[in-house]
């Protein structure tokens, strides 16, 4: 299996841009993760599905955040409008049945 | 809640010199505790994993062993490498809890100096 695939590796916008992060699990996994990584706060869940059914939202930062699974080898994250401040990295991970979870590469975002 | 407590970084040493890295965990269930390592540029590699208490999780030279009684789980390596030098994520996950998404310490940077 190729992994966890991440789409774009890195994105640069403008602010007030929308902004689409996608993601590949690895397939016959039935979890998927969204994490931001930054220096300051260090690593966040997003949110995560589980049989592509969205469990647990709540660190999505706000409404300009949204996450979609249509089906179970396709994720993305979406930020519409995008700001400074969601300058980052990006992380898709996917895992078997809650196990360890296997992560991406990482999309890096800048927002300028 | 769930926590993770890491030692705070940098920890820098010389070749072959022994590692050890404080991890301890605040969970409400039975967790599952993992080490993740992170090379610049680069997505968050699984090193090892503990399921039980006193599991003790090995890969490539590194251990840890899960200690039910002080809640920790303390990365060691006896002979550090250069190639070692990474950010390590200590990490736990409580299904019986009802949380499977992964809670993550802060991070240590490790810096191996030939």
């Amino acid at each position: 299996d190729a992994g966890v695939i991440q789409s774009p590796r890195h994105e640069v916008t403008e602010m007030g841009q929308e902004v689409t992060l996608r993601c590949k699990p690895i397939s016959g996994h039935d979890y998927l993760f969204w994490y931001r990584q930054t220096m300051m706060r260090g690593l966040e869940l997003l949110i995560y599905f589980n049989n592509n059914v969205p469990i647990d939202d709540s660190g999505m930062p706000e409404d300009r955040f949204s996450a979609k699974m249509p089906n179970a080898s396709f994720s993305t994250l979406k930020i519409q409008p995008s700001e400074p401040r969601d300058s980052a990295v990006y992380f898709c991970a996917s895992s078997y049945r809650g196990n360890e979870a296997f992560f991406g590469q990482g999309t890096r975002l800048t927002v300028v | 809640g769930n926590s993770v407590t890491q030692m705070e970084g940098p920890v820098t040493l010389s070749e072959e010199a022994f590692l050890t890295i404080n991890c301890t965990y605040t969970a409400t269930g039975y967790p599952s505790l993992f080490w993740y390592v992170q090379y610049p540029g680069e997505g968050l590699q699984l090193l090892l994993k503990a399921t039980k208490a006193d599991d003790k999780g090995s890969n490539k030279g590194f251990e840890a062993t899960y200690r039910k009684e002080t809640t920790s789980f303390h990365l060691e390596k006896g002979s550090v490498q250069v190639s070692d030098s990474a950010v390590y994520f200590c990490a736990l996950s409580d299904p019986l809890g009802g949380r499977r998404a992964l809670t993550f310490g802060s991070g240590t940077r490790l810096q191996v100096q030939p």
